[in-house]
């Protein structure tokens, strides 16, 4: 069965500098990833995905991430934090054998000005 | 292109009774996925429909139930409600291609007292 582990609960981060939300995974088959973020009172929004190819994935707000097949891991990276970016921040994955999306329990991510 | 929309966006209920949520799904979305989210976790994917059916289940018991109407739209079923089903519910939608992301809707939540 696949599973997700956030290994942190919480991560803050000076604004201005870089910040990485760290993800490992566990499947049975080819991994599907992904990273979406969650504002106070509201669902979840899709920041990127690693489907297949390059290892380093571009998404949305700047943020990207990086996938390493040896260490099982896609830990999500942007070079500048905002304070903007504070939010709680979900890892995901999808056996490519399987339609349900298992997401990690969260990071809140607290960026400080 | 409203996205995934759901109502009702809270909701109260009591212990014993039953509650109906709804969810539209994204325009040219045929898979609807529901997932609960208590306070502080991820969320928990409860079941998917696809084509009226349903095809994946959760670990969730018999007493949370759904349906997939013929235009995609959702509805999830609990029936006797306890104060640990208190949470929020998402509804996602998601197209048939391997490997895309889910967009979710805002959510509903409900209390149970």
């Amino acid at each position: 069965a696949q599973s997700v582990a956030q290994p942190e609960d919480q991560v803050n981060v000076a604004e201005g500098n870089p910040l990485t939300v760290k993800c490992t995974y566990s499947v049975s088959g080819n991994p599907y990833l992904f990273w979406y973020v969650q504002y106070p009172n509201r669902g979840l929004q899709f920041l990127l995905k690693y489907i297949t190819g390059d290892n380093l994935v571009k998404g949305s707000y700047g943020f990207e991430a990086e996938f390493n097949k040896s260490q099982t891991s896609f830990h999500l990276k942007k070079p500048s934090a905002l304070v903007s970016d504070s939010a709680l921040y979900f890892c995901a994955v999808r056996d490519g054998r399987d339609d349900k999306i298992i997401f990690g329990k969260g990071t809140r991510l607290h960026i400080l000005p | 292109d409203a996205g995934v929309t759901q109502s009702p966006t809270h909701l109260i209920k009591t212990r014993g009774q039953q509650v109906t949520l709804r969810c539209s799904p994204k325009s040219g979305h045929d898979t609807v996925s529901w997932y609960q989210q208590a306070l502080g976790q991820g969320p928990q994917f409860i079941f998917q429909y696809y084509e009226e059916e349903e095809r994946q289940r959760g670990n969730f018991p018999d007493r949370f139930s759904g349906h997939q109407f013929p235009n995609y739209s959702s509805e999830l079923n609990v029936n006797a409600l306890l104060l640990g089903d208190s949470a929020l519910y998402l509804c996602a939608s998601s197209g048939r291609e391997w490997g895309t992301e889910a967009f979710f809707g805002q959510g509903t939540r409900l209390t149970v007292v």
